[in-house]
């Protein structure tokens, strides 16, 4: 069992240029979710779906977009990317119950480093 | 607002010494609280969590943590270090959401 997968492991880009950050789980988790990891900041929220479908805003969605099509697959897409997101982008997912409190444990991905020039 | 505070950005100790990495939140609510390791260049890993009951938890790796509501706090214990416990290790909490909020980190090194 792989658990979360992403790719790439690290990306250099242009300013200006559209990103997809790709994540995938085989564990069948409900939820899934999207964080950057910025020194003395730690880990902020950008986006999560609850169930395929569905997704939502976190603490730093602006400039980021994803998708649920199914299950296992949450891209996160940076439409037009800017230095400011250069930083180490994780992928978690979590049994999830949709709209219902969080005891899950949430499982990471190995981080993806985008460098944003 | 919902803020979970790490006061100690690093903290260095001898192999072998005793460790505290302290973590307190603020919201009135009883928590859901998670202690999560992060080893160099890794995906972040669940050591160990709180929801209810008993207030002294244990998690894997010989870590421990213990949960204060008097003091809201949920300190990470373990009573000795090894070398391979040098890694970044951040508090977490939850708030009836699927969502978590993280604290900032404490890096711990480990001396010989």
């Amino acid at each position: 069992i792989a658990g979360i997968t992403q790719a790439p492991t690290s990306q250099i880009l242009a300013a200006g240029r559209r990103m997809t950050l790709r994540c995938t789980q085989d564990m069948r988790h409900n939820a899934m979710y999207w964080y950057r990891q910025d020194l003395g900041l730690g880990l902020r929220l950008i986006h999560y779906s609850n169930t395929a479908g569905t997704t939502g805003k976190g603490e730093v969605p602006d400039g980021y977009s994803v998708s649920r099509a199914n299950t296992d697959d949450f891209p996160l897409t940076l439409a037009s990317a800017v230095p400011s997101q250069t930083s180490v982008y994780f992928c978690a997912s979590s049994e999830g119950l949709a709209g219902g409190p969080s005891t899950d444990t949430q499982y990471f991905g190995p981080g993806t480093r985008l460098t944003v020039l | 607002a919902q803020s979970v505070t790490q006061p100690d950005i690093h903290i260095t100790v001898s192999e072998g010494a005793s460790l505290e990495l302290r973590c307190n939140y603020s919201y009135g609510a009883t928590p859901y609280l998670f202690w999560y390791v992060q080893s160099p260049g890794q995906g972040l890993q669940l050591l160990l969590k709180y929801f209810s009951g008993d207030t002294l938890v244990q998690g894997i790796k010989g870590f421990e943590a213990e949960f204060k509501r008097s003091q809201s706090s949920f300190n990470l214990r373990k009573p000795s270090v090894h070398w391979s416990d040098a890694a970044e290790y951040f508090c977490a909490v939850s708030y009836n959401t699927d969502k978590l909020i993280f604290g900032t980190g404490t890096r711990l090194q480990v001396f010989p």
